[in-house]
This record gives C-alpha cells, sequence and structure tokens, in this order.
C-alpha cells in the first residue's frame, strides 16, 4: 500500500545544533505537508509544499520538497527548547492524506 | 475562526463495552478526517468525509467500527464492541478543499480500554 516514511525515528540534539529529518513517499505525491505535535498535544499545521523542488523558510526552518515529488526535508538551524515535539510529514498520493511516523525532537540544555 | 471540536476529551471503558466520539468541524469545511493515534505513531486515517459521503474508509475495522457525517456538518465515530487495541486518541480533522489544503485537528478524544 502507500507508505510514507520517516527517518529518524528519535534525535537529541544539544539547544543550539542543526537538526533534519528525512520523508519518503512510495509514489508520487501532489503535496507535501509537515506537521508539528507537542507532547501531549494535536498535530498543528507547518507549511505545505505544493512544486517539485520547491524550498521554502520559516524563520529557523526550512522545508524542502524533492524533485520527483517522492521526498522532503524539515530542517531545524540553531534548536531551541520550544522546538521539542515530534514532527510529521504527510501527503496525499490521492484523495486521502497519509502521515508518517514521525520524527521526535528532544532538546538537551 | 473557532477550531474543530470534540467530545468527550477522555473516555476510560472495559473490553467489548460501546462508545462514541462526537465532532463537530470548521464552518464551512468540506473534509472531514477521522484518524486513530496510537501513543508513541502517527495518526492511521479510519476514515474520511467529503460533506456527507464517505472518500475513503479503507482501514476502518468496519466489524466494530462505524462513523457517520449527517447533513455534512458534524460527525460521530462508534466503537461497538471495544477491544483492548483500540485504547488510542482518536482525532478529527477538516479542511476545506480535501487533500490540497491544511487539516486542522481538534484536541482528540484519549480512550483507554480496560
Amino acid at each position: 500500500g502507500q507508505q510514507v516514511m520517516q527517518i529518524p525515528q528519535y534525535q537529541h540534539v544539544q539547544e543550539g545544533e542543526d537538526f533534519t529529518t528525512y520523508c519518503n513517499s512510495s509514489t508520487t505525491l501532489s503535496n507535501i505537508q509537515w506537521y508539528k505535535q507537542r507532547p501531549g498535544g494535536h498535530p498543528v499545521f507547518l507549511i505545505q509544499l505544493v512544486k517539485s523542488g520547491e524550498v521554502k523558510k520559516q524563520k529557523r526552518l526550512t522545508f524542502q520538497f524533492g524533485e520527483a515529488k517522492k521526498n522532503s526535508s524539515l530542517h531545524i538551524t540553531a534548536t531551541q527548547t520550544t522546538d521539542v515535539g515530534t514532527y510529521f510529514c504527510a501527503g496525499p498520493p490521492d484523495d486521502k492524506i497519509i502521515f508518517g511516523k514521525g520524527t521526535r525532537l528532544h532538546i538537551l540544555p | 475562526e473557532a477550531g474543530v471540536a470534540q467530545s468527550p476529551r477522555y473516555k476510560i471503558i472495559e473490553k467489548r463495552q460501546s462508545v462514541a466520539f462526537w465532532c463537530n468541524p470548521i464552518s464551512g469545511h468540506a473534509t472531514l478526517y477521522w484518524y486513530q493515534q496510537i501513543l508513541g505513531q502517527g495518526p492511521k486515517l479510519l476514515i474520511q468525509f467529503q460533506n456527507n459521503g464517505v472518500v475513503d474508509d479503507s482501514q476502518l475495522p468496519k466489524d466494530r467500527f462505524s462513523a457517520e457525517r449527517l447533513k455534512g456538518v458534524d460527525s460521530t465515530l462508534k466503537i461497538q464492541p471495544a477491544k483492548l487495541e483500540d485504547s488510542a486518541v482518536y482525532l478529527c480533522a477538516s479542511s476545506p478543499r480535501g487533500a490540497n489544503s491544511p487539516l486542522h485537528f481538534g484536541n482528540g478524544t484519549r480512550l483507554t480500554v480496560t
């Protein structure tokens, strides 16, 4: 079946270090969405990428969509304690949105 | 704008009992989703509605789960009878234009089956 895979599953970084999570789909996606879920909370939409090779920035966060529209990445520069949470990519291979298993980010003070 | 409303926030039941969850999406959002999120995993799509029609329910365990969206607005998800492995957070989400627009999630219902 259609799958969206994320690596790594967990990441521990020192505060101030950079962080990257990668997302791969088994099928071409019409768009890729990224969500953040704080501990005990619900997923909150961060950004949507639509075009092949698209790059978008939100302050310290940089999102990329691959040329083949089957992979994506989220990079956080100089992590802060507020970045703690699980980051999910989600994509619609067709009319439904499939979530990856997420990357859980832990920040060490 | 008001967000997606879900109730109850928490529910504890014994196995083989029944339970129902309610969701009120953002006004005007045509697409409504129910996801199941087991601790430490990503949300798993159970069912997707477009207005009051079902778009996808391929991962809904239909022998015990049912969902409806009457009049294309509110939705209910029911489990009957519940099993231990149904313990999870049930998230409702809505979007204005299906899979090409962002999902807005409710706070979820945390179900514990004992």
